[in-house]
């Protein structure tokens, strides 16, 4: 099946700072890619869907102004977590979509802000 | 009313037991279901896709539709330990994005 990579798996970080997450489709152009957040023993919730070349759409509730997503070609997506904090301590994931349909995740990162 | 409703669990089951996952949805518009197991601190993996309804085997994996009742199910023969994980249903409707369930955590015993 298609492949999803996403990096850092793991990161922490101090508080204040921001952090990137990369997402990448390595056998298939993704020009829709999906991000996630997921709390622990939790389903995903959808925090914004990323189009190749155009801005991000976010959920309702998600601030873009502290989630910020590129998605500058058709294999890359990036969110940046500016600011953090230790409510933002989550297990992030991205997916891509390909003909299934938005079938294929990521690793997930997990980020702890201290 | 969720959109798509699965039991949290856990379900715990001896090894070699059959495992029965389910699902059921309120919208008729979704065409495509899928499962995704979730290992701890994973990403989602998908392991089944079936349009529309129907029967699809792979390996010791039966997915299982039903768009009459809403109803999918995930039958899992053989548990083995590596099977413990939450285990995801999603579906869709063509060109949308996926509803997930909320997971079903399972455990299966040696």
């Amino acid at each position: 099946g298609a492949v999803v990579s996403q990096h850092p798996s793991w990161v922490i970080c101090k508080s204040g700072t921001s952090v990137k997450i990369e997402c990448r489709s390595l056998d298939f152009q993704a020009t829709t890619m999906f991000w996630y957040r997921q709390f622990p023993k939790q389903s995903l919730m959808l925090m914004a869907t990323s189009n190749e070349g155009s801005k991000a759409t976010y959920e309702q509730g998600v601030e873009k102004d502290k989630f910020l997503i590129n998605h500058a070609s058709l294999t890359l997506s990036t969110l940046t977590v500016t600011s953090a904090h230790p409510e933002d301590s989550s297990f992030y994931i991205c997916s891509a979509r390909d003909w299934v349909a938005e079938a294929f995740f990521g690793q997930g990162t997990r980020l702890t802000v201290v | 009313q969720k959109e798509v409703e699965q039991d949290p669990g856990p379900l715990s089951v001896p090894e070699g037991a059959i495992v029965s996952l389910n699902c059921t949805y309120s919208n008729s518009a979704f065409q495509y279901f899928m499962w995704y197991r979730q290992y701890s601190r994973k990403g989602p993996e998908l392991l089944m896709y079936t349009y529309s309804s129907g029967n699809k085997e792979d390996g010791r994996f039966t997915a299982q539709v039903d768009k009459s009742s809403k109803y999918i199910s995930l039958f899992i023969r053989d548990s083995q330990p590596s099977d413990s994980a939450t285990y995801l249903c999603a579906m869709n409707n063509a060109g949308n994005m996926l509803t997930f369930g909320g997971g079903t955590r399972l455990m299966v015993k040696p």
